[in-house]
């Protein structure tokens, strides 16, 4: 059964820390990881990675992913109050768009 | 552009009460997904809807069907609802062949 594991469930920084959030998977016949914010209730796109070792990025964030070793991180850095968010992480199957998420980071940002 | 639209924003039903529910893709999508999402949880995939038909479906059962338009509209139905089928529900929206999903706002469904 595919499986989506993030850590830690949840995380509290100060402003301008900088975090690192994990996620690993198994998945038979992988496709994609997608990292999505989900901050009320519509979950937000983020990155979409499908080769090992290039790094996405976008302002502060960035995303990397180890297709040998099964995982993805998501680094935020110079965090912001609105940074805080679940921060939800996504694999999908090749021959299919079903995608099968974990749980969820929760970033809680304070002044 | 509007992007994915979703009716109601609440709604509370009893115990084995009906309920439909009602999502507009982004334009220019053609593919519609729906997803559970409990408290605390991850989305969970329910279904997957294009050209009118269910091209695919995760693990729930029979009570949830859905349905897609030809303007690519969806709805998703719960027969005999359970105090458990009390979630989020998550519409989104994409390209055919595409794993970038498109999310709506979600229905936030109650049952007491």
């Amino acid at each position: 059964e595919d499986k989506v594991v993030q850590s830690p469930l949840s995380l509290v920084v100060h402003e301008g820390d900088t975090v690192t959030l994990n996620c690993s998977y198994e998945v038979t016949n992988f496709r994609s990881l997608l990292w999505y914010k989900q901050e009320k209730k519509a979950p937000t796109f983020l990155f979409m990675l499908t080769s090992s070792g290039i790094e996405k990025k976008s302002g502060r964030l960035s995303s990397i992913l180890d297709k040998k070793e099964l995982f993805s991180i998501l680094n935020i850095t110079a965090t912001q109050t609105g940074d805080s968010a679940v921060y939800l992480c996504a694999v999908c199957q090749g021959g299919s768009e079903k995608l099968v998420f974990g749980k969820g980071t929760k970033l809680t940002v304070n002044p | 552009d509007a992007g994915v639209t979703q009716s109601p924003t609440h709604l509370i039903k009893t115990r084995g009460q009906q309920v439909t529910l009602r999502c507009s893709p982004k334009s220019g999508h053609d593919t519609v997904s729906w997803y559970q999402q409990a408290l605390g949880q991850g989305p969970q995939f329910i279904f997957q809807y294009y050209e009118e038909e269910e091209r695919q479906r995760g693990n729930f059962p029979d009570r949830f069907s859905g349905h897609q338009f030809p303007n690519y509209s969806s709805e998703l139905n719960v027969n005999a609802l359970l105090l458990g089928d009390s979630a989020l529900y998550l519409c989104a929206s994409s390209l055919s062949r595409n794993e970038k999903l498109f999310f709506g706002s979600g229905t936030q469904l109650s049952v007491l």
